[in-house]
C-alpha cells in the first residue's frame, strides 16, 4: 500500500531555532504533498497545498515565511519552521497522493515543542 | 467555506456491538474517505468512495457514499478493543486542486 513516512516523529528545541520536517512517499511518486497542523482533541486543518517544481500554496492565515515549504522531488517535501515560538507547539502532519484524482496517505506526524 | 458535520462526538460502546457514525455537508464532494487515527499518529485511509451511492466494505467497515453527494456514512460491525481511536470522514472537491475538507472526528471507545 501507500506509504508516506515523515521525519522526525518528535522534536524538542528552545524558541528562536528553525526546525525542518521532511515528508517521503516511499512507494510512489507524489505529484503532490501536503501540510497539515493538528492542535489537540480538533481535526486537521490544512496549512498549506505543495507541487513538485513549483511554489507552495499557503491556506489564509499561514504565513509563508515562517512555515516555509520545499517540494524538490517527487517523494520529498519539506516543512521549515523558522524562528519557531512556543505557539508554533503542535502536531504536524504532511500528506501524500499519487494523482489528483487519488486518496491522500498521510505520514505518522512529527510533534513539535518549543520551549 | 466548506464544512463537514460529523456526529456523533464520540462513542462509548461495548465490545461486540456495531458502530455507525455520519458526515453532512451542504457541499457536494466528488469524493469522501473516511481514516481513523490512533493517539499520536497520522489518519490512516480506511475506505475511499468515488461514486454517488456507492457501498464498500473494507473486513468489518462499510461506508456509503449518499447519493446526492452531501453525505457519507460509516458502520463498523462487532467492534472489538482494537478499534478504539478518531475517526474522520474527509471530502474531496474537484475545484481547488482537490484538498480535503475533514470533519471534525468521532471518538470511539470499546468496553471490554
Amino acid at each position: 500500500g501507500a506509504v508516506v513516512s515523515q521525519h522526525p516523529s518528535r522534536v524538542i528545541c528552545k524558541s528562536g531555532t528553525s526546525v525542518k520536517i521532511e515528508c517521503r512517499s516511499l512507494d510512489f511518486q507524489a505529484t503532490t504533498m501536503f501540510w497539515y497542523r493538528q492542535f489537540p482533541k480538533q481535526s486537521l486543518m490544512l496549512m498549506a497545498t505543495s507541487n513538485e517544481g513549483s511554489k507552495a500554496t499557503y491556506e489564509q492565515g499561514v504565513e509563508k515565511d515562517k512555515f516555509l515549504i520545499n517540494h524538490a522531488s517527487l517523494t520529498l517535501s519539506t516543512l521549515t519552521v523558522t524562528s519557531a515560538h512556543p505557539e508554533d507547539s503542535s502536531f504536524y502532519i504532511c500528506s501524500a497522493r499519487r494523482a489528483i484524482d487519488r486518496p491522500q496517505h498521510f505520514g505518522d506526524g512529527t510533534r513539535l515543542s518549543i520551549l | 467555506g466548506q464544512q463537514l458535520n460529523q456526529s456523533p462526538q464520540s462513542m462509548f460502546i461495548q465490545e461486540g456491538e456495531d458502530v455507525s457514525m455520519n458526515c453532512t455537508s451542504s457541499s457536494i464532494f466528488n469524493t469522501w474517505l473516511w481514516y481513523k487515527q490512533d493517539p499520536g499518529e497520522g489518519p490512516v485511509l480506511l475506505i475511499a468512495l468515488y461514486k454517488a451511492g456507492e457501498l464498500t466494505s473494507n473486513g468489518r467497515l462499510t461506508a456509503q457514499f449518499g447519493i446526492t453527494r452531501k453525505d457519507s456514512f460509516l458502520n463498523i460491525s462487532a467492534s472489538i478493543p482494537s478499534d478504539v481511536g478518531i475517526y474522520f470522514c474527509a471530502g474531496q472537491l474537484k475545484t481547488g486542486g482537490n484538498k480535503l475538507v475533514f470533519g471534525a472526528g468521532t471518538i470511539l471507545r470499546v468496553k471490554s
